[in-house]
């Protein structure tokens, strides 16, 4: 089993829509949880942080974390095409040192 | 700096030749991260440095890859007797003492041919 899981995609949406992204993972004490969004080309950049259950928002952004699920989402709302990129998951585990990343999702968001 | 410089930006060699990849983070930055990606895939975690504390190894995937930090700056990757295997993005992040949130540099493109 992978340390963190995404559905590589791509994933369609059209502009104006609410876009979905969904991330597991499998260590339970995992305890800082992150997104990141790669443009083609690019290097990945942090858009969202969540250490808590519950949503958290912030502008069109909103993630959302079920630690007893082990599920964390994102879903971006009134999606532009400026929003076409791939997002990864990445999860922290309290005791590692190290950010995990899973494989990514690649959004498109059609005219 | 004002960010995270990688050099050389592109890299082409031959199957066994030794290569060093560079990377410069971000001035206070005590935390730095080596990340391989492959083409389509996700970022694969390769070696984490935290001040003068052990660096974590265990991302490494072989033997012939080894990473060095000097204090809390330049960072070198090196990788001897390249694998057509080894072609990918080299991405190097720094962080303020380990804080998550990484910023990235553009990465190195090594091709093994």
């Amino acid at each position: 089993q992978k340390e963190v899981e995404q559905n590589s995609g791509p994933l369609s949406v059209p502009e104006g829509a609410i876009a979905s992204l969904n991330c597991t993972y499998s260590d339970r004490v995992s305890q800082s949880f992150f997104w990141y969004r790669q443009y083609s080309g690019k290097s990945p950049e942090l858009i969202m942080s969540i250490y808590s259950n519950g949503d958290k928002e912030d502008g069109r952004f909103t993630a959302q974390l079920n630690k007893a699920s082990q599920y964390v989402s994102l879903l971006i709302r009134d999606s532009q095409p400026s929003d076409s990129a791939t997002y990864l998951c990445a999860v922290k585990t309290g005791t590692a040192s190290k950010l995990t990343f899973g494989t990514g999702t690649r959004l498109q968001v059609t005219l | 700096g004002a960010g995270v410089s990688q050099s050389p930006s592109n890299k082409v060699t031959e199957k066994g030749k030794d290569v060093e990849l560079r990377c410069d983070p971000i001035s206070g930055h005590t935390a730095l991260y080596w990340y391989r990606q492959r083409l389509g895939q996700g970022l694969e975690f390769l070696i984490y440095f935290q001040g003068n504390s052990a660096p974590d190894k265990s991302g490494l995937p072989s033997d012939r890859f080894s990473a060095e930090r000097t204090g809390e700056s330049v960072s070198t990757l090196t990788i001897q007797r390249t694998q057509q295997e080894d072609s990918a993005v080299y991405l190097c992040a720094s962080s303020f003492r380990g804080d998550e949130k990484l910023f990235f540099g553009s990465g190195t493109q090594l091709s093994v041919l």
